[in-house]
């Protein structure tokens, strides 16, 4: 199946700091999601982004299918913004179900 | 749209014991996923439902695991017998197919811990 790798595993910044999170993947997609896991296990969606740039408030998102990356951009980052973040591609079948594979995730910690 | 729901959000059991968590997709959501997700991982598939028919189940899903949508709406999985590597926690998803979008929405999850 398709692999999904995050980088890096873990991140600590100062409150304020800009980030880059990293997501590769082995297979062309035609989907890619980011998502925000919170301390208490809730997955927030933050992005759906196939192609191409998105941005929302303080993140962004750049997805290039062509060569199976995606960026997540956090900038002037907050202490609410720690938790794990998540990138997840569809398997590939050759049915519907499109259930989504996530990478480990990269870890962040804004300290105040 | 209230999102997507489980109960219970927390399940203490001992080993051997049954145990059923349930799911209520965003309304109108025809897709419904199981994933599991354990310490320092990211969530992993256990099955999909379109409407009340269950069309995949990954190898993850032992012969303990059952799970159900009837009517297409609130779906429940059922774990029998529970081991200690049972303890993980339990999301489900759901997402309309919509041309080729499948964007998919989280639940909170139900963190099961078995002693």
């Amino acid at each position: 199946g398709i692999q999904v790798e995050q980088s890096p595993p873990d991140l600590i910044l100062q409150e304020g700091a800009n980030s880059t999170l990293r997501c590769n993947f082995s297979d062309s997609v035609n989907n890619l999601q980011w998502f925000h896991q919170n301390p208490w296990g809730q997955l927030i969606n933050l992005f759906y982004i196939p192609s191409g740039t998105k941005q929302n408030g303080r993140l962004s998102a750049t997805t290039v299918a062509t060569e199976r990356y995606s960026l997540l951009y956090i900038s002037s980052s907050q202490t609410t913004d720690s938790g794990v973040y998540f990138c997840a591609v569809p398997r590939r079948s050759s049915g519907s179900a499109r259930q989504l594979t996530f990478g480990s995730g990269t870890q962040l910690t804004v300290l105040p | 749209d209230t999102g997507v729901s489980q109960d219970p959000r927390h399940k203490i059991t001992k080993r051997g014991q049954n145990v059923t968590f349930r799911c209520d997709p965003i309304s109108e959501h025809n897709r419904l996923y199981w994933y599991r997700q354990t310490l320092g991982q990211g969530p992993e598939f256990l099955t999909y439902f379109q409407n009340e028919a269950q069309l995949e189940k990954s190898r993850l899903l032992s012969d303990r695991f059952s799970a159900e949508r009837p009517k297409g709406s609130f779906s429940t999985l059922e774990i029998q017998r529970t081991e200690q590597g049972d303890s993980a926690m339990y999301l489900c998803a759901s997402s309309l197919a919509r041309g080729s979008t499948y964007e998919q929405y989280f639940g909170p999850g139900t963190r099961l811990t078995v002693t």
